[in-house]
């Protein structure tokens, strides 16, 4: 089976500008979480979404969104981008793709995207 | 609120020595344990996880880690380093209750020839 897979693998924004990211989790899971690997700070959890909906989100400002497709597919957005925001962004899905009851399940992280702001 | 503290930015060990990267957690519940290794320009993969049970946990590429309550830990370790072994280390803890994964700050393990 497919892997979760994130497009674009770079992306270079200059600040105020908005930037998409996309991830596709593992065929047939329906979780979708973002975090943020920015340098010296380790990986943060973002935004969490299951089946559709916003289930938990991460201590980031409002500028920080995304959404889930019915398709499970998912798209994290973050506008007026600042230098700071320029990280490694992970897309995870957890195995068997139940959110809450899938506690204890590993997440399988995409490959992410390099985002850049000059 | 959850947290997962990795002593050592950096550990470097010859190939052929003992590997040991340090995980201490705090967590309200008993706790899902987990170790993932990210090798350059890749994303995360998961080396081993603790849930319930056995407290010495056996994952991939021959590392293991122990399960130790009473101090709060979740040491990593391999008894004999190879060169493909160099890669940043993380570990993360879930409490029972959240989906989310608390992840430490990273060990990068450098092994020299």
């Amino acid at each position: 089976e497919a892997g979760v897979t994130q497009s674009p693998t770079h992306l270079i924004k200059t600040r105020g500008q908005q930037a998409t990211l996309r991830c596709s989790p593992i065929s047939g899971h329906t979780s979708v979480y973002w975090y943020q690997q920015a340098l010296g700070l380790g990986l943060q959890f973002l935004l969490w979404y299951d089946e559709g909906e916003e289930r938990n989100r991460g201590n980031f400002p409002p500028r920080f969104s995304g959404r889930q497709f019915p398709n499970y597919s998912s798209e994290l957005n973050v506008n007026a981008l600042e230098l700071e925001d320029s990280a490694l962004y992970l897309c995870a899905s957890p195995r068997g793709g139940q959110g809450l009851s899938s506690s204890y399940n590993e997440q399988f992280f995409g490959p992410g995207t390099r985002l850049t702001v000059l | 609120a959850q947290s997962v503290t990795q002593l050592g930015s950096h550990v470097s060990v010859s190939e052929g020595a003992l590997v040991l990267l340090r995980c201490n957690y705090s967590s309200s519940v008993p706790p899902y344990l987990f170790w993932y290794v990210q090798y350059p320009n890749q994303g995360l993969q998961l080396l081993l996880k603790y849930t319930t049970g056995a407290t010495l946990v056996k994952g991939i590429n021959g590392f293991e880690a122990e399960f130790k309550k009473s101090e709060t830990s979740f040491h990593l370790t391999k008894p004999s380093a190879h060169m493909s072994d160099a890669a940043e280390y993380f570990c993360a803890v879930r409490d029972s209750g959240y989906s989310t994964l608390t992840f430490g700050k990273g060990t990068m393990l450098l092994v020299s020839p």
